[in-house]
């Protein structure tokens, strides 16, 4: 199957400090990418929808501001929380579908502010 | 109200036994994906179901969407200790794509 790709797996920061999540399609192309956060033992949180291009949609109850959503390319989405605070921890994970609508996601990255 | 039930919750079975995951809405759906998850990590896409009455195959897990396309079952058969994890569907209600509603996952064990 397709492979998508995030970077960093896991990441560490102070609080109040701002650290940034990439999610690459490696081997097709994404017009669409999402973003989810999963608290332990949950399911899945979509956050936002992300469109090359344009700007992101966030689902209700999220803070635009606070997570910032960027779709440079086809290939690359990115996910900078800003000003992290430690109920900001979790685990973050992305997604895309190819053109045949199968969606797929990435390893996850764990977030934890100290 | 859960949109989308998954059952059971956790799955002890020995290892050669065959297990079946099911994955029940209450709408009609335009798909059903199915995920396996290790706690912590990504998910691996498994199967993706989009016409009543399909069935896919890959190894031995099999998923079906029943004609009505609201409910589905993942089942293994001669399960390993390798099939162990967290088992997802994820369904799609006709929103966004990509906004899947996802089951409360189901937990499998199998003993050696």
């Amino acid at each position: 199957g397709a492979v998508v790709s995030q970077h960093p797996s896991w990441v560490i920061c102070k609080s109040g400090t701002s650290v940034k999540i990439e999610c690459r399609s490696l081997d097709f192309q994404a017009t669409t990418m999402f973003w989810y956060r999963q608290f332990p033992k949950q399911s899945l949180m979509l956050m936002a929808t992300s469109n090359e291009g344009s700007k992101a949609t966030y689902e209700q109850g999220v803070e635009k501001d606070k997570f910032l959503i960027n779709h440079a390319s086809l290939t690359l989405s990115t996910l900078t929380v800003t000003s992290a605070h430690p109920e900001d921890s979790s685990f973050y994970i992305c997604s895309g579908t190819n053109r045949a609508g199968e969606l797929f996601f990435g390893e996850g990255s764990r977030l934890t502010v100290l | 109200s859960q949109e989308l039930e998954q059952s059971p919750q956790s799955l002890i079975v020995q290892e050669g036994k065959n297990l079946t995951i099911n994955c029940t809405s209450s709408k009609t759906l335009y798909g059903l994906y199915w995920y396996k998850q290790k706690y912590g990590e990504g998910l691996i896409f498994l199967m993706m179901l989009q016409k009543g009455g399909e069935e896919k195959s890959h190894e031995k897990i099999t998923a079906k969407l029943d004609e009505k396309k609201q409910q589905s079952s993942l089942h293994i058969t001669a399960s390993q200790p390798s099939h162990a994890g967290i088992y997802l569907c994820g369904a799609d209600m006709g929103g966004s794509q990509g906004n899947l509603i996802f089951g409360k996952g189901t937990k499998l064990s199998v003993k050696p």
